[in-house]
């Protein structure tokens, strides 16, 4: 079964750039997307198809991938960015199955 | 409004059933696959099953196959989850939420219900 694989958390303070990875085998050649989730809240999309933000995404989040990871990179953080963060892919060669990334959690220092 | 809200959570002992509903709102909702997606405790999300917008197909992840059921009813609206001899690893926030733009297991998840909890406890 296909695995994605997250750092449990990534520091960084304001104002400066957060990137998350998300490592996969070929991820590359998968569409990944990207959610953010705040305590006791649910998932809010963020980056979808690798590189594309919804409406009403800041233009600090985008997207990238190369290889076997996917990166995920904040610019100019803020506060407010404090969560957790997963990937997600679909393992369509298996049953149409949708895949998460163990979730990274981001800390504004 | 567009939302989807599930109910039907509550605390179950192991082995019971319990089933979930996703009630939509503001869209098409029999123009959509609907997916359903977990979180225990503390833990990361876990995708679980989708339904096909017209029923034609339906997919479970391992952990639940043979053991939970995937349906819709698409003159209320609503979506379901029947969840039979359930476990304590049941345990979790279960999110209905479906996918918009692109194919139906291949597009991102861009409308989430608020969750529903379930407990699973003797």
């Amino acid at each position: 079964s296909y695995v994605l694989t997250q750092p449990p958390s990534v520091s960084v303070a304001p104002g400066e750039t957060a990137r998350i990875p998300c490592g996969g085998n070929y991820i590359g050649s998968k569409s990944v997307h990207w959610y953010q989730q705040k305590p006791g809240q649910a998932p809010v999309l963020v980056i979808y198809y690798d590189n594309d933000r919804p409406s009403g995404i800041p233009e600090r989040f985008s997207g990238s991938t190369s290889g076997n990871t996917a990166t995920l990179t904040i610019s100019r953080v803020e506060a407010g960015d404090e969560a957790d963060y997963y990937c997600q892919v679909w393992d369509s060669d298996t049953d149409h199955r949708g895949v998460f990334g163990g979730g990274t959690k981001l800390t504004v220092l | 409004q567009v939302q989807l809200v599930e109910s039907g959570g509550g605390v179950v002992q192991p082995g019971r059933s319990l089933r979930l509903s996703c009630a939509a709102s503001g869209f098409t909702f029999s123009a959509y696959g609907m997916h359903w997606v977990r979180q225990a405790p503390g833990k990361g999300l876990e995708w679980v099953a989708v339904m096909w917008y017209d029923g034609s197909e339906k997919y479970y992840a391992e952990s639940v196959r043979g053991r939970f059921t995937i349906s819709r009813d698409n003159s209320k609206n609503t979506l379901y989850l029947q969840m039979n001899s359930l476990r304590a690893e049941d345990t979790a926030v279960y999110y209905c939420a479906t996918v918009r733009v692109g194919p139906i297991t291949g597009g991102a998840f861009d409308m989430w219900g608020q969750g529903t909890m379930v407990t699973v406890s003797s």
